[in-house]
């Protein structure tokens, strides 16, 4: 069955560096979105991602955010400057329709700012 | 802004009987509602959605439904097992928006 991978499982970064969350979604599928999850709270959205533009975007997913598809399959996130705050668990997503409908998410980059 | 309300208290039950779980949203009703299961350290994993104008619906052992005059989304796991112990997510897309809002979701544990 396909299934949305990332890469890698976790990652560890010194404050104020740069890094990138990579995903492959499933290959049908059109829309595209990243969420994160600080540890112990709920699964807040991020950004979507359609026809190689972001259709929509939070207040969390500010300048220091950006998403990229490079290719056919790659879907990135890069966060330019990080922060002690941005550790969380990073959920990559996508879906055959917009977000009213079933998402399939990958198992998440665990993302540590020390 | 909406809100999602789930029990923050996990659920206990015993295998065999049936585990109910309640999400309450306040201001305006959503087109859509979605419930996803999550364990620990892994992403959510889709398992029913349900239309405003749909009273239930079933697949295999779990039910949903939706109530919008009370605000408020049921989920039903009928003679649980020890398997499905994990948190459960409530999830929609209210109208005029398009992004996904999640609750914080409720752990549910079944013991054997």
């Amino acid at each position: 069955e396909p299934e949305v991978t990332q890469t890698p499982s976790h990652q560890v970064t010194q404050m104020g560096q740069e890094v990138i969350l990579r995903c492959v979604p499933i290959s049908n599928h059109l829309y595209f979105y990243w969420y994160r999850q600080i540890l112990g709270q709920k699964v807040e959205f991020l950004v979507s991602f359609y026809n190689n533009e972001i259709s929509e975007k939070s207040e969390i997913f500010d300048d220091q955010f950006s998403v990229e598809r490079p290719d056919g399959s790659n879907f990135t996130l890069k966060i330019r400057s990080t922060k002690l705050e941005d550790s969380a668990m990073y959920f990559c997503a996508s879906s055959t329709q917009g977000q009213a409908y079933e998402q399939y998410f990958g198992p998440g980059t665990r993302l540590t700012v020390t | 802004s909406q809100k999602i309300e789930q029990n923050s208290e996990a659920l206990n039950i015993q295998e065999g009987k049936t585990a109910t779980l309640t999400c309450n949203y306040t201001n305006y009703s959503p087109a859509y509602l979605q419930w996803y299961r999550q364990d620990p350290g892994r992403g959510p994993v889709f398992l029913l959605l349900i239309r405003e104008n749909e009273k239930e619906k079933r697949k295999e052992r779990l039910k949903v439904t939706f109530d919008t005059t009370l605000k408020q989304s049921l989920f039903h796991i009928t003679a649980s097992q020890p398997a499905d112990s994990a948190t459960y997510l409530c999830a929609l897309v209210p109208p005029g928006y398009s992004t996904l809002t999640f609750g914080k979701g409720t752990m549910l544990l079944v013991s054997p």
